[in-house]
């Protein structure tokens, strides 16, 4: 049973420019979240997604946008990139049942460098 | 708004020595709490999870219990192995499935 998987596993890229980040989730998992973590902190949430849609978002500009597919593979697009912007992006992927809350699983990660 | 709090690191243990990071919150309701592991290069592991008060979590050794009282979820472990080397983090999560919020980060460093 593969987990949940990110592509590409680094990437990088000049200020400005625009960047595609994409991620399978595990098996059975309909809900999809993204994650920042930056060199030397812990990850911060940028948004979820779920049935397509938009269900949470962090305190993220509108240059962070996401995708959700019908199989409910996801993409995180970033636009105009910063310097800032470099860092560790992260996609969980969890199930839903009911009320019963699901444990969220991670991938690798994909490691952004903004030049 | 919601916080984790880690004791600061970088923390250096001889193998078989007892570990304990400390972990406090806050939180404007009643949150499920976590520790999530993270190997060198590679993401995050869930390593334990508590989702009410006085819950322990238990995984590889490693014990954490949900103390409401004190807001805190200190992770322990008796007997640590090189292995065991790696960043952990304390998360919270309010509501089912929603987002987590992490803590900074404790780098654990086990020599043999």
């Amino acid at each position: 049973d593969a987990g949940v998987t990110q592509s590409p596993t680094h990437l990088i890229k000049t200020r400005g420019q625009q960047v595609t980040l994409r991620c399978s989730p595990k098996s059975g998992h309909d809900t999809v979240s993204w994650y920042q973590q930056a060199l030397g902190q812990g990850p911060q949430f940028i948004f979820q997604y779920y049935e397509e849609e938009e269900r949470q978002r962090g305190n993220f500009p509108d240059r962070f946008s996401g995708h959700q597919f019908p199989n409910y593979s996801s993409e995180l697009n970033v636009n105009a990139l910063l310097l800032g912007d470099s860092a560790l992006y992260l996609c969980a992927s969890s199930g839903t049942s009911g009320s019963r809350w699901e444990t969220q699983y991670f991938g690798p990660g994909t490691r952004l460098l903004v030049l | 708004g919601d916080s984790v709090t880690q004791m600061e690191g970088p923390v250096t243990l001889s193998e078989e020595a007892f570990l304990t990071i400390n972990c406090t919150y806050t939180a404007t309701g009643y949150p499920s709490l976590f520790w999530y592991v993270q190997y060198p290069g590679e993401g995050l592991q869930l390593l334990l999870k508590a989702t009410k008060a006085d819950d322990k979590g238990s995984n590889k050794g490693f014990e954490a219990t949900y103390r409401k009282e004190t807001t805190s979820f200190h992770l322990e472990k008796g007997s640590v192995q090189v292995s065991d080397s790696a960043v952990y983090f304390c998360a919270l999560s309010l509501t089912s499935g929603s987002r987590l919020t992490f803590g900074e980060g404790t780098q654990l460093t086990v020599n043999p």
